[in-house]
């Protein structure tokens, strides 16, 4: 009974590292969703994959890339980390017509 | 351009108040409306909401959608500790992405 499934939990990089957040869902899902929460922005979608094999940006794609692995997993990448990218990422999935679900979140400092 | 408000932003009551949440969004082709509630780690789903006028309710909590006027809120009744999180509301589109727009929520924080 995972359901959306992030790691790390917590992760320290210095500006300039590259890092990739992981995120695996077992529900059978077809969309999967990479999402950042900042103080006072609510969450902010980074980049979605609405099914297996296609990927496109949300509204704050600057400094990530992501892959869509297989139908379960769906990575986030940082190639040069900045401390803007400071946050907590939230990675969500959904099967259609249902509310999406999230995974516990990554909290990622840079410094 | 498409946005969710939120109102409050944050607010303070005491156990057994009862508290009214306020959404109001402006966005093309809607198609329905959540409530999540969060507490340390991930958002969980409390309602989504696509008809106006039709009360969702779940034990204290109860939800409503008015699709006139372009708003919902979130009711909940003899407030417990236990309620205190950041309340978000996101509305979905037909855009066949399921993409969300979030609001930026309510911190509701509930004194024993």
């Amino acid at each position: 009974n995972a359901g959306v499934t992030q790691t790390p939990k917590f992760q320290v990089l210095k500006t300039g590292q590259s890092m990739t957040l992981q995120c695996a869902q077992d529900m059978n899902h077809n969309s999967m969703y990479w999402y950042r929460q900042d103080p006072g922005m609510g969450l902010r979608l980074i980049y979605y994959s609405a099914s297996e094999g296609t990927t496109d940006k949300g509204e704050v794609p600057n400094g990530y890339n992501v892959s869509r692995l297989n139908k379960r997993e769906f990575s986030l990448r940082l190639e040069s980390a900045a401390p803007s990218q400071t946050s907590v990422y939230f990675c969500a999935s959904t099967g259609g017509n249902q509310p999406q679900h999230f995974g516990d979140g990554t909290r990622l400092s840079i410094l | 351009e498409d946005k969710v408000v939120q109102s409050p932003l944050s607010l303070v009551v005491h156990e057994g108040d009862t508290v009214t949440l306020n959404c109001s969004y402006e966005v093309t082709n809607f198609r329905s409306l959540l409530w999540y509630k969060q507490e340390k780690k991930a958002p969980t789903f409390l309602f989504m909401l696509t008809s106006s006028g039709i009360e969702k309710k779940s034990g204290r909590l109860s939800s409503i959608l008015d699709k006139k006027e372009l708003f919902s809120i979130l009711n909940i009744t003899a407030t417990q500790t236990g309620d205190s999180a950041i309340y978000l509301c996101a509305v979905d589109r037909t855009s066949g992405t399921y993409k969300y727009i979030f609001g930026t929520g309510t911190r509701l924080k509930v004194l024993a």
